[in-house]
């Protein structure tokens, strides 16, 4: 099982720009989440996708926006790049959106935004 | 509105002593709690997880984490820590309204050989 893949590991890009962030889940999980840690910070919620819809929505502005594909996988796309969007974002993927179930984390993407 | 609280930055341990990583929560209704580990330039890794029965719950590499509901805490613990145990803590609830995990400004642990 070859857990939760985030991709790219690094990226680096200018302000003004727009990225896009990819995540496959865990095998069996169809509930996607993003977060957003900055340096020094615990996780931030970004939103959630389950049945490709995004169910959930934390305090982050629209330049923010997701998908989630049939095959449960998802993107994070960010817009209008500003410094303050550095940061290591994190993909989570859980069994179900039910609040007691786990969710397990990928390396990350280390966003650098210059 | 949620919120967790972990009242150390750091937390320093000689190997072998016990460990103890603070955490207390707000939350509205029936907490759903969890510690994860993270470490340098990594992800963050699930440990375990309070739901509902026994108030000890065991998790991973003999972490164990004990609910209070009167003190609002769920403190994590290791009764011999080891130097491989040194990393970064986060603490985490949610509450009923599935989804979104809020997370504690975490806590480092140093352990000393």
């Amino acid at each position: 099982d070859a857990g939760v893949t985030q991709s790219p590991t690094h990226l680096i890009k200018t302000r003004g720009q727009q990225v896009t962030l990819r995540c496959s889940p865990k095998s069996g999980h169809d509930t996607v989440s993003w977060y957003q840690q900055a340096l020094g910070q615990g996780p931030q919620f970004i939103f959630q996708y389950y049945e490709e819809e995004e169910r959930q929505r934390g305090n982050f502005p629209d330049r923010f926006s997701g998908h989630q594909f049939p095959n449960y996988s998802s993107e994070l796309n960010v817009n209008a790049l500003l410094l303050g969007d550095s940061a290591l974002y994190l993909c989570a993927s859980s069994l179900d959106p039910g609040p007691g179930t786990e969710a397990f984390f990928g390396q990350g993407t280390r966003l650098t935004v210059v | 509105a949620q919120s967790v609280a972990q009242p150390e930055d750091q937390v320093n341990v000689a190997e072998g002593n016990p460990l103890t990583v603070k955490c207390t929560y707000s939350v509205s209704g029936n907490p759903y709690l969890f510690w994860y580990v993270q470490y340098p330039n990594r992800g963050l890794q699930f440990l375990l997880k309070y739901i509902t029965g026994d108030n000890l719950v065991k998790g991973s590499y003999g972490f164990e984490a004990e609910f209070n509901k009167s003190q609002t805490s769920f403190h994590l613990k290791k009764p011999s820590a080891l130097v491989s145990d040194s990393a970064l803590y986060f603490c985490a609830v949610r509450d009923a309204e599935w989804g979104k995990l809020q997370f504690g400004a975490g806590t480092q642990v140093v352990v000393t050989p």
